[in-house]
């Protein structure tokens, strides 16, 4: 069955603008997270979205936001970016009621702010 | 003070040696300990996970967990040229069991 898919894969912006990413879930789940993954910092938790309804978020300031689709198709908005927004974004998803087990990454979307 | 700590590495072992990776952890609260394995320019896929203090073990792979002292470990036996990749310790505290924390992750190095 096909994975989590992440679009586009990469990307370049200018500070600034903003920039929408997409990710569709494994068919069937329900639960999507997003995480920021940078060399200094590492994975960090941007939210998480169940039923269409955002149930966990991290410490990202409102600049990044996100939503969630009936489909289970979710989509994650950073306004105004800056330079440290470069980064890999990794969508992830999960059947049931959601938590870190079942939990399947996407290959990501990899953002150059220049 | 990071929440979950790990050694960035490298670290280096010989083929077929066993590979122990430390992860440190701040919060008392925290349930749930997994271990992703990233291999450079692709996705983390979870390796382990243990909820309990002890040993559980799958396969090559032993995860090792003490509550009290606040660290989870990874042992991985006859290490394999594939093995090489970045660890990453992660966990859950209670209430946010969708809501991973990862660790910067640690480089293993396995060597022929």
């Amino acid at each position: 069955k096909a994975g989590v898919t992440q679009t586009p894969r990469y990307l370049i912006k200018t500070r600034g603008q903003q920039v929408t990413l997409s990710c569709s879930p494994i068919s069937g789940h329900r639960s999507v997270s997003w995480y920021q993954q940078t060399p200094g910092q590492g994975l960090q938790f941007l939210f998480e979205y169940f039923s269409e309804t955002q149930r966990n978020k991290g410490n990202f300031p409102g600049r990044f936001s996100g939503r969630q689709f009936s489909n289970s198709r979710s989509e994650m908005n950073v306004s105004t970016l800056e330079l440290g927004d470069s980064a890999l974004y990794l969508c992830a998803s999960s059947g049931g009621i959601g938590g870190p087990i079942g939990y399947t990454f996407g290959s990501g979307t990899r953002l150059t702010v220049v | 003070q990071k929440e979950v700590e790990q050694n960035s590495g490298p670290l280096s072992v010989p083929e077929g040696a066993i590979a122990s990776l430390n992860c440190t952890y701040s919060d008392r609260g925290s349930q749930s300990f997994f271990w992703y394995r990233q291999y450079s320019g692709k996705s983390p896929e979870l390796i382990m996970f243990i909820y309990s203090n002890g040993d559980k073990e799958d396969g090559r792979f032993t995860a090792q967990l003490n509550k009290a002292s606040q660290y989870v470990s990874l042992l991985i036996r006859d290490s394999q040229p594939s093995d090489s990749a970045t660890y990453l310790c992660a966990v859950t505290q209670a209430g946010t069991a969708s809501k991973l924390t990862f660790g910067t992750g640690t480089r293993l190095q396995v060597t022929l």
